[in-house]
């Protein structure tokens, strides 16, 4: 079963705006990773983010991680026409270490 | 580097036949993973390695079945396929259980 959900489901911005999407999963981690999917294309990897960890910065790309609340967010600062997409966070539970997957978060980035 | 590849790209194919969908990682990574991608499901895993001679289920193994004779190989096997199976099929690997994954172009398949 899936254990994170993504949220919004979708989002539309303007260029030059910031997205913010959102992770809520239910068990205990070993950490949380976030991965974009072009139209068609396969997955590729973000950020992965420890357990331990608070927060984590590549590019424009910043992600926060709040084990008490169990809840993560991906901030995409300076959107560009490119960084439309959809948005997976993936969490790694430390109970069977498979890594579980949310629905998405469909982000378009209006020029 | 081509890192993982995936073969075909896609496939229509006749409800009752036998399918191999083909992996193939040149990273040298331990665990390999196969995934289905269904429209507003996310990925979910059908079956995984964590390395070489061993696999294991996922969320939804039935009708699948792999094997792991080496390294760099992660083949997906429908034995008859059925309808529900029409999906995308993701071939995933990381160096170990709890690192990155990288992901292959993806094989969309379609049975009727």
């Amino acid at each position: 079963s899936q254990q994170g959900e993504e949220d919004p489901q979708a989002l539309s911005i303007q260029e030059g705006e910031n997205a913010t999407m959102n992770c809520s999963y239910k068990t205990s981690i070993n950490n949380l990773q976030w991965y974009r999917q072009n139209s068609g294309r396969g997955l590729v990897h973000l950020i992965l983010i420890r357990s331990n960890e608070r927060e984590k910065h590549s590019g424009r790309l910043r992600v926060t991680l709040d084990t008490s609340k169990k809840s993560s967010s991906l901030l995409i600062t300076a959107s560009r026409a490119a960084d439309t997409a959809s948005y997976f966070c993936a969490t790694l539970p430390i109970s069977d270490y498979k890594l579980s997957f949310g629905a998405g978060t469909t982000v378009t980035v209006r020029a | 580097i081509a890192g993982i590849t995936q073969a075909p790209t896609s496939q229509i194919l006749a409800a009752g036949r036998r399918m191999t969908l083909r992996c193939t990682q040149d990273m040298r990574h331990n665990a390999m993973y196969w995934y289905r991608q269904d429209l507003g499901l996310g990925l979910r895993l059908i079956h995984y390695s964590n390395t070489a001679g061993t696999t294991g289920k996922g969320e939804v193994p039935d009708g699948y079945s792999v094997s792991r004779a080496n390294t760099d190989d992660f083949p997906l096997t429908l034995a008859s396929a059925v309808p529900s199976q029409t999906s995308v099929y993701f071939c995933a690997s990381s160096a170990g259980v709890a690192d990155t994954q990288y992901f292959g172009p993806g094989t969309r398949l379609t049975v009727l």
